[in-house]
This record gives structure tokens, sequence and C-alpha cells, in this order.
């Protein structure tokens, strides 16, 4: 059984302050990987994805891949109350039969306070 | 583009009653998935679709559950009969992806679903 795990939280940062978000997955050979942002009430909105070890960085948000320690994280720059959210972790499944599913953590909720 | 479309957006059924979920994924998507989530489970991936053909329906819980893709652009999810156990909220996404993965999905809004 494929695993994203992820710190359930609460996770709160103080406006400004940089949000580090972690997440491991089980698969060896996951290709692909994903942030999810999902507000109360609403449904998960893509904002990152990686699929090569390193940084990539796209406006405050950084992603940070490592596959050989099967780790990947999010950080928030300048965090921003709007920040405040649960953030999932999304792994596609290795195998050439199964590149398109994908497997969700179960989130970490962050809070930014003012 | 409206995005994926689910309807209806919430429904309460009572035990027993059939239950349709609808969903129209983004044109020129070829994946459709189904999703349940709830607070114990998270985000659990029900069945999917690849060119209307179902790939992958381990998700699906049990017989009460089936879910169809008459056309590219059409499909629904049922639960006959429903159960209090079935109350979640179910998402539809879609998505246009090469065999290597590397594009994320678009969800819909969601149907939230109680059943009483």
């Amino acid at each position: 059984q494929k695993e994203v795990e992820q710190n359930s939280g609460p996770l709160s940062v103080p406006e400004g302050a940089i949000a580090s978000l972690n997440c491991t997955y089980s698969d060896r050979v996951s290709q692909s990987f994903f942030w999810y942002r999902q507000y109360s009430g609403k449904s998960p909105e893509l904002i990152m994805s990686i699929y090569s070890n390193g940084d990539k960085e796209d406006g405050r948000f950084t992603a940070q891949l490592n596959k050989a320690s099967q780790y990947v994280s999010l950080l928030i720059r300048d965090s921003q109350p709007s920040d405040s959210a649960t953030y999932l972790c999304a792994v596609n499944e290795g195998r050439e039969t199964s590149y398109d599913k994908v497997i969700f953590g179960p989130g970490t909720s962050l809070s930014v306070i003012p | 583009d409206a995005g994926v479309i689910q309807s209806p957006r919430h429904e309460v059924t009572e035990m027993g009653q059939e239950v349709t979920l609808r969903c129209k994924p983004i044109s020129g998507h070829d994946y459709l998935f189904w999703y349940r989530q709830t607070m114990m489970r998270g985000l659990e991936l029900l069945i999917y679709f690849n060119n209307n053909v179902p790939i992958d329906d381990s998700g699906m819980p049990e017989d009460r559950f089936s879910a169809k893709m008459p056309n590219a652009s059409f499909s629904t999810l049922k639960i006959q009969p429903s159960e209090p156990r079935d109350s979640a909220v179910y998402f539809c996404a879609s998505s246009q992806t090469l065999r290597t993965g590397r594009y994320g999905y678009t969800f819909g809004s969601g149907t939230r679903l109680t059943v009483v």
C-alpha cells in the first residue's frame, strides 16, 4: 500500500515568517510530486509541482525534492493570513501502468497569525 | 474554460435511497478521477477513467458504488443503496496527462453528501 505522510499540524506561524511543510512517501519509483492548497469548504487547488531533485521556486513558494530520502517539502516565504489553509502533498504511483494515479497525504493545516 | 463542473453541490438523502453525482470534466482532458474526502480518511481515490474507459476502480468501497463515463464530457458516480457512512464530500477531477503523469489535477467544487 503506497503511503504519503504529512504532519497534520496545526502549524502556526506569524505573518511574514517562513512556513515549512514536510511530506514523505513510500513508493521509491514515484516520479511526480504536487502540492495542493485547500481552503476550508473548498476544493483542492494545485499550487506547485516538482519532478527533479532540488528546489523549484514560484513566487513566494519553493518546493524541494529529495528522491533518495523520499522527501518533499514546501516553503512559503513572507507568509500571509491568506495562506491559512490545509496543504496536501500528492505523489504519483511510479509504475508505468499507473503514472496517472495520484495518492494524497492527509494534509497539514497552516495558520498564519497576523 | 468553466472548469470541472459537479452537481449537485449538496445532497441530503435518506438511508437506502439511490444517489447520483454528476461531473463534467474540462474539455480536452482525457483523464477523470472520482475522490471522496472525509476528516477520518482524507482524500481517497475511488475510480479513474482514461478516454472514457475505467482504468482502476480498486478504491470503490463496495458494490453499492458504481461509476460510468458514457462520453468525454460526462461522468456519474452512483450509490445504491446509500448508507450514513457514505456521508462525505465527493470530488471529481480531470487532467490532461502524458504517460509520465506530469500534470496535476483540476478539481471540481465537490458534492457534499449527507445520508441520514
